[in-house]
């Protein structure tokens, strides 16, 4: 069975601009997590999805938003990029969003300039 | 607000030694806490979990420790190999969100 797909693994923006990331659920998994990653704040939830809706939130400003699609996928958008934004995205899902059996996805590095 | 830290943010051992990572938890409420494993270039894997209700649990060379009185969790890895190397991160299942809150992350590294 395919692992969580991210996509792109690799990205650079500019400040002010916006970023659009995707994820690709393992087949059969429903919840898909939005996680934060940079060495001074360490790992940070940014929500969950489940069936399209979202489930959970963290504390992130509104400039981060997601959404899910029918198959599972979903994507994050942020806007506005600031330079505080540049992380590793990291994306997990499960099959009914229980932690303890979530799957990580590679994430995908954004650098803003 | 609630918070999972750990102690070392680097910790150099010898292969075959036994390896100790430890990590200070603030919420006492919390139940459920993991361990994580992250290699260069990927997300975090599971390696292990406890619940509240336990004070030691072991897998396939790991084992975890938590002592609720002082709110710490330990993850022991025993005869730690080359390819044990990586960031461990501890994990709280906060008991109000049911979200994960991480640690810092500690970084360790073996010596052949």
């Amino acid at each position: 069975k395919a692992g969580v797909t991210q996509t792109p693994r690799y990205l650079i923006k500019t400040r002010g601009q916006q970023v659009t990331l995707s994820c690709s659920p393992i087949s059969g998994h429903r919840s898909v997590s939005w996680y934060q990653q940079t060495p001074g704040q360490g790992l940070q939830f940014l929500f969950e999805y489940f069936s399209e809706t979202q489930r959970n939130k963290g504390n992130f400003p509104g400039r981060f938003s997601g959404r899910q699609f029918s198959n599972s996928r979903s994507e994050m958008n942020v806007s506005t990029l600031e330079l505080g934004d540049s992380a590793l995205y990291l994306c997990a899902s499960s099959v009914e969003g229980r932690v303890e059996t979530q799957y990580f996805g590679p994430g995908t590095r954004l650098l803003v300039l | 607000g609630e918070s999972v830290g750990l102690h070392l943010p680097t910790l150099s051992v010898q292969e075959g030694d036994n390896s100790i990572i430890n990590c200070a938890y603030s919420n006492s409420a919390s139940d459920y806490f993991i361990w994580y494993k992250q290699e260069s270039g990927k997300g975090p894997q599971f390696i292990i979990d406890i619940r509240s209700n336990m004070d030691k649990r072991q897998g396939q060379r790991v084992t975890v420790l938590l002592n609720k009185t002082v709110k710490h969790l330990s993850l022991q890895i025993a005869a730690t190999q080359p390819g044990d190397s990586a960031v461990y991160f501890c994990a709280e299942v906060s008991s109000n969100t049911g979200k994960l809150i991480f640690g810092q992350g500690t970084t360790l590294q073996v010596k052949p």
